[in-house]
């Protein structure tokens, strides 16, 4: 069956410390984000990418990074710069054209010890 | 920048009563617009979309919402709302207009009263 997988499901980080988080795709998409959710403030976006090896910031991508070395993958780095971390981070794919829908994964939960 | 803005962050209905979401979206140039279903712990859902051609769209679980150009509104509506329709919608538009990325709005907490 087709969709996104993110992984762990639940993430614990000590300060100063960086943590990366698995997004993986097999819906054969070419574009690729990262979402940030906190009570309240709905969905933001900190970078997504339409093509491997490019990739764009979002409106929140300070303390965060990506890579895009593969269609299929796109993990991100919370990096000890982001002073704020703990939040729900959804990734999402959408085929090429600008109608299609983002699909999501499942979400993963990032909390400061 | 687009913005989008989804009135009540909170919407209490009664079991079989009408369910409507509002949703207002701020662009001179008509984009696409979505509506998300998200559940406890769980990513989003896509309920329906608008791109282009008929104004009222059909999409699961019996939402449907109607695209008025001249309000620049997208709201959600359902006849009658079910027990397992408690969650929380977003409205998201296309940003800037009728492109990839998407601007969603603050989302509304839908709770059915039994």
């Amino acid at each position: 069956d087709g969709g996104i997988t993110q992984s762990p499901k639940y993430l614990f980080r000590k300060e100063g410390q960086n943590v990366t988080l698995s997004c993986e795709q097999n819906l054969n998409h070419d574009a690729m984000y990262w979402y940030r959710q906190d009570p309240g403030q709905g969905l933001r976006l900190i970078y997504y990418s339409q093509i491997v090896n490019d990739f764009q910031k979002g409106d929140i991508a300070e303390g965060y990074s990506v890579s895009r070395e593969k269609k299929e993958s796109f993990p991100l780095t919370v990096t000890s710069a982001q002073k704020n971390p703990t939040a729900f981070y959804l990734c999402a794919s959408s085929g090429q054209g600008s109608n299609q829908p983002q699909h999501f994964g499942d979400g993963t939960r990032l909390s400061i010890l | 920048a687009q913005s989008v803005t989804q009135l009540g962050s909170h919407v209490s209905v009664s079991e079989g009563a009408l369910v409507l979401l509002r949703c207002n979206y701020s662009s001179s140039v008509p984009p696409y617009l979505f509506w998300y279903v998200q559940y406890p712990n769980q990513g989003l859902q896509l309920l329906l979309k608008y791109t282009t051609g008929a104004t009222l769209v059909k999409g699961i679980n019996g939402f449907e919402a109607e695209f008025k150009k001249s309000e620049t509104s997208f709201h959600l509506t359902k006849p009658s709302a079910h027990m397992s329709d408690a969650a929380e919608y977003f409205c998201a538009v296309s940003d800037p207009p009728q492109n990839e990325k998407l601007t969603f709005g603050t989302g509304t907490r839908l709770t059915i009263i039994p």
